[in-house]
């Protein structure tokens, strides 16, 4: 299976500041359609989880354009150019290139 | 609006089994792949396995693949998890999903199931 790494795995921030994670993958997530499946998924506390990027940089219905997503092959990220308080929860990057689709361990993103 | 609802969760006892059932309104239910992901209790998200648009295509992950059984019934629009023989291991919230293995577009409420004895 594809392991997704994300780092950090918390993320402390303080209201207004921007925000990056990092999401790596074992394999190249470059499908033979030539789309790269990486997609981000919000999960605020107590919630389910909410679309919020999929192939790589493509907002999902709804999403303000604070996020933004970027990468190539093995090394994506996801990029909040203002944090809101709305924001806080947990971040995970997930791949469906390869069988089966894989999560990352999740970042929790804190206001400091 | 899209909506998926799951029903169906509650606590059984290891090696029993248990129907999950997700209600889909809001967008065309027939054309659309479905899937089934996991969430254990404070951890993370697990993939269980999706269906295509007439059930003729059906994938699990290797943990469930010979226990769980996904089907669907697009005159009622409706998605189904059957786990049988169920483990510890299974216990999670079980989110019912619009969306293949490509990405998925949106996501139940999520249904808890938890085995124990």
């Amino acid at each position: 299976d594809v392991v997704m790494t994300q780092s950090p795995l918390s993320l402390p921030v303080a209201l207004g500041q921007p925000a990056s994670i990092s999401c790596r993958s074992s394999q190249s997530l470059v499908h033979s359609d030539g789309n790269t499946y990486l997609n981000w998924i919000q999960q605020r506390p107590g919630q389910s989880p909410r679309p919020l990027i999929h192939k790589v940089s493509t907002r999902d219905s709804g999403v303000p354009d604070r996020f933004s997503g970027s990468g190539s092959g093995t090394d994506f990220t996801l990029r909040i150019s203002r944090v809101e308080a709305e924001d806080v929860g947990v971040y995970y990057c997930t791949q469906g290139t390869h069988w089966p689709p894989t999560f990352g361990q999740g970042t929790r993103l804190e206001i400091k | 609006e899209v909506q998926l609802v799951e029903s169906g969760g509650g606590l059984v006892q290891p090696g029993e089994s248990l129907r999950l059932s997700c209600a889909a309104s809001g967008f065309t239910f027939n054309d659309s792949w479905m899937s089934w992901v996991r969430q254990a209790p404070g951890k993370g998200l697990e993939w269980v396995g999706n269906i295509g648009e007439d059930g003729s295509e059906r994938y699990y992950v290797d943990s469930v693949r010979g226990r769980f059984t996904i089907s669907r019934d697009n005159t009622k629009n409706s998605l189904y998890l059957q786990m049988n023989s169920l483990r510890g291991e299974d216990t999670a919230v079980y989110y019912c999903a619009r969306g293949g293995t490509y990405y998925i577009i949106s996501w139940g409420q999520g249904a808890l199931v938890t085995v124990s004895s």
